[in-house]
């Protein structure tokens, strides 16, 4: 299985001020058909995993532009420019390059 | 728009099974990969398998294998994962997911596992 190696584990940030998340996988997360499934989600207090970004560095429709995605092969990291309140959450990234589907053991976002 | 709705929260007794569902609207049901998802208290989030929403093939993660099934109905528009021979360790929130990036979820089912 791919294991997928986040850090830090959390990441206590002052408001409107940048934050970066690593994820590390254990082999290359390129695909056969040329595409690399790496992607991030957000987990609000609560609630479900929403996705932010996929294929390293596609933003959903409705993500804000300051969250940033980029990478390649086995090193991914996601950005946000500037943290607001409503970032406050657990991020998470995944891949779906291999089977099984593999999770990051998570990145606590929270204001300091 | 594009929703899915699981069922509602179970407490279940150790050795049991548990069926949750999946009702998918607003997109082409048989168009899309459904995942299944565990998330255990505390814990990080854990991929238990999918059923390919074109021919219905199924893949399991190894760790559940021969305990987890997951099917669909697509008449019903809806995905359901069986998991069998129930213990304490079982008790997750569970949730589904669309598409091979995972851009839609449930809400999440809670599953309780308790004596």
């Amino acid at each position: 299985d791919i294991v997928m190696t986040q850090t830090p584990l959390s990441s206590p940030v002052t408001l409107g001020q940048p934050a970066s998340i690593s994820c590390r996988s254990s082999q290359s997360l390129v695909h056969s058909d040329g595409n690399t499934y790496l992607s991030w989600l957000q987990q609000r207090p609560g609630q479900p995993p929403r996705l932010l970004i996929y294929k390293i560095s596609n933003r959903i429709s409705g993500v804000p532009d300051r969250f940033t995605g980029s990478g390649a092969g086995t090193d991914f990291t996601l950005k946000i420019s500037r943290v607001e309140a409503e970032d406050v959450g657990v991020y998470y990234c995944m891949q779906a390059t291999q089977s099984p589907v593999t999770f990051g053991g998570g990145t606590k976002v929270e204001i300091k | 728009q594009v929703q899915l709705v699981q069922s509602g929260a179970e407490v279940k007794k150790p050795g049991d099974s548990v069926k949750v569902s999946c009702v998918a609207s607003g997109y082409t049901f048989t168009s899309y990969v459904t995942h299944w998802v565990r998330q255990a208290p505390g814990q990080r989030l854990e991929w238990m398998g999918w059923i390919n929403g074109v021919n219905g093939n199924t893949k399991y993660s190894q760790k559940f294998q021969g305990r987890v099934t997951i099917t669909r109905d697509t008449s019903a528009t809806t995905a359901y994962m069986e998991l069998r021979s129930l213990r304490s360790e079982d008790t997750a929130v569970y949730y589904c997911a669309r598409s091979l990036q995972a851009d839609y979820w449930g809400q999440g089912t809670l599953v309780t596992v308790s004596s």
